[in-house]
């Protein structure tokens, strides 16, 4: 069974730019969430999505946004983007709800603002 | 306020040891609390999951324990081996939230020849 992809790998933009990162989750997982990671925060939730609907939503400005597709594949936009948004960003997919659920990892993506 | 915290934030021992990482965190209504470990500019691989009902789950050499009355979780590794050297990160699936994991700082361990 393929685990989490997320694509792309690797990202360079510049100051004021937007992105679009892309996540795949695992077959038959329904619930799709966005995290990023810095070194001076950890690891800190942004979204989380289930049937193309948000549920849960982390403390972030609106400059960063998803959406989730019929097929559970999701996407994270962030516009406007500023030098603090390097960071890695993973995804995670999860069953249903993950009161239960293991949650699976992608290998992230690496966003570098210039 | 919901928080996760590790204890060491690093650890360097020699191979074949046996050791232990601490994670607390503040309230006790949890749904579950996942291990996992990170390699360096890599994603998260999952080693665990215990469940709010739990008190431990074991997987090869890992062990982890649940008191959730007292807001702990303690990963025992067995025999470390070098490949072990990895950021362990503990996280917990606070109630009232979907898919919402609150993470630790991790803890960095090394494990030398």
């Amino acid at each position: 069974k393929a685990g989490v992809t997320q694509t792309p790998r690797y990202l360079i933009k510049t100051r004021g730019q937007q992105v679009t990162l892309s996540c795949s989750p695992i077959s038959g997982h329904r619930s799709v969430s966005w995290y990023q990671q810095t070194p001076g925060q950890g690891l800190q939730f942004l979204f989380e999505y289930f049937s193309e609907t948000q549920r849960n939503k982390g403390n972030f400005p609106g400059r960063f946004s998803g959406r989730q597709f019929s097929n559970s594949r999701s996407e994270m936009n962030v516009s406007t983007l500023e030098l603090g948004d390097s960071a890695l960003y993973l995804c995670a997919s999860s069953y249903l709800s993950g009161r239960t659920d293991t949650q699976y990892f992608g290998p992230g993506t690496r966003l570098t603002v210039l | 306020k919901q928080e996760v915290t590790q204890i060491p934030a690093a650890l360097s021992v020699p191979e074949g040891e046996n050791l232990v990482l601490n994670c607390s965190f503040t309230d006790s209504a949890i749904y579950n609390l996942q291990w996992f470990r990170q390699d360096p500019g890599k994603g998260l691989t999952s080693l665990l999951l215990i469940q709010s009902s739990q008190r431990e789950q074991t997987s090869g050499r890992l062990n982890a324990s649940l008191d959730k009355s007292s807001g702990r979780s303690t990963l025992y590794i067995a025999a470390s081996q070098p490949g072990d050297s990895a950021t362990y990160l503990c996280a917990v699936h606070f109630s009232g939230g979907y898919n919402k994991l609150i993470f630790g700082a991790g803890t960095r361990l090394a494990v030398h020849p």
